[in-house]
């Protein structure tokens, strides 16, 4: 079946320095890629999406790219500090919000 | 603001057991979903309501039940709670035709 790959699954680094989170999709129909992030003991929230008509898309200092043809996409988190310590779930869907899958999550630690 | 609850937040039950999670959200929101979360496995959609006549099964709905009372409200059974049900269960909504989902805080669930 579909399904969506997220690597790593667990990142740890140092306050100021970069994150990179990565995942890859199946399914060649999917043309929305969101990225949710879930503080611990709290809900999921979206944080940053891309559609398949953009290669990059930047908020401050989060920005995620997509490789359609390679069906890659990845969340960039730049200058990174304890608060973005979380689990972050990227997904894949085929729009209209019909079906979405998630990745398995990434769990990033964020030392001071 | 417009939210998305869950009740209970906390249940611990018995194998064999039936139990009944409910949702409700004030978002004005027509689709509705269950999705349980396991460690290392992410987001896995269990049923889905696009409104309130229509119900369909997620990737993983074996076990579980669904009722869609009404626009606002999507309840969620286990009709005989075995123990690898064990997991945390979050109820989320969606806008038609829109990608986003709103999540609730999470029912943590516990099968003894």
């Amino acid at each position: 079946g579909e399904n969506v790959e997220q690597h790593p699954s667990t990142l740890s680094v140092q306050e100021g320095d970069s994150a990179v989170i990565k995942c890859t999709y199946s399914d060649s129909a999917s043309n929305y890629f969101p990225w949710y992030k879930q503080e611990l003991g709290k809900r999921p929230q979206l944080i940053i999406d891309i559609r398949s008509n953009v290669g990059e898309k930047k908020d401050q200092r989060i920005a995620v790219t997509l490789n359609k043809t390679a069906k890659h996409f990845s969340l960039h988190i730049t200058e990174t500090q304890p608060e973005d310590s979380a689990v972050y779930f990227c997904a894949a869907s085929d729009g209209g919000g019909f079906k979405t899958i998630f990745g398995a999550g990434t769990r990033l630690f964020v030392k001071a | 603001d417009a939210d998305v609850t869950q009740t209970p937040r906390n249940r611990i039950t018995k194998t064999g057991k039936r139990i009944m999670l409910e949702c409700s959200q004030t978002k004005g929101h027509d689709r509705m979903y269950w999705y349980r979360q396991d460690p290392g496995l992410g987001l896995r959609l269990i049923y889905y309501s696009f409104d309130v006549k229509d119900i369909n099964k997620g990737e993983i709905s074996d076990g579980y039940s669904v009722s869609r009372q009404a626009q606002a409200k999507f309840s969620l059974s286990l009709e005989s709670a075995i123990p690898n049900q064990t997991a945390l269960y979050f109820c989320a909504t969606s806008d038609s035709g829109a990608d986003e989902r709103y999540f609730g805080p999470g029912t943590r669930l516990t099968v003894t």
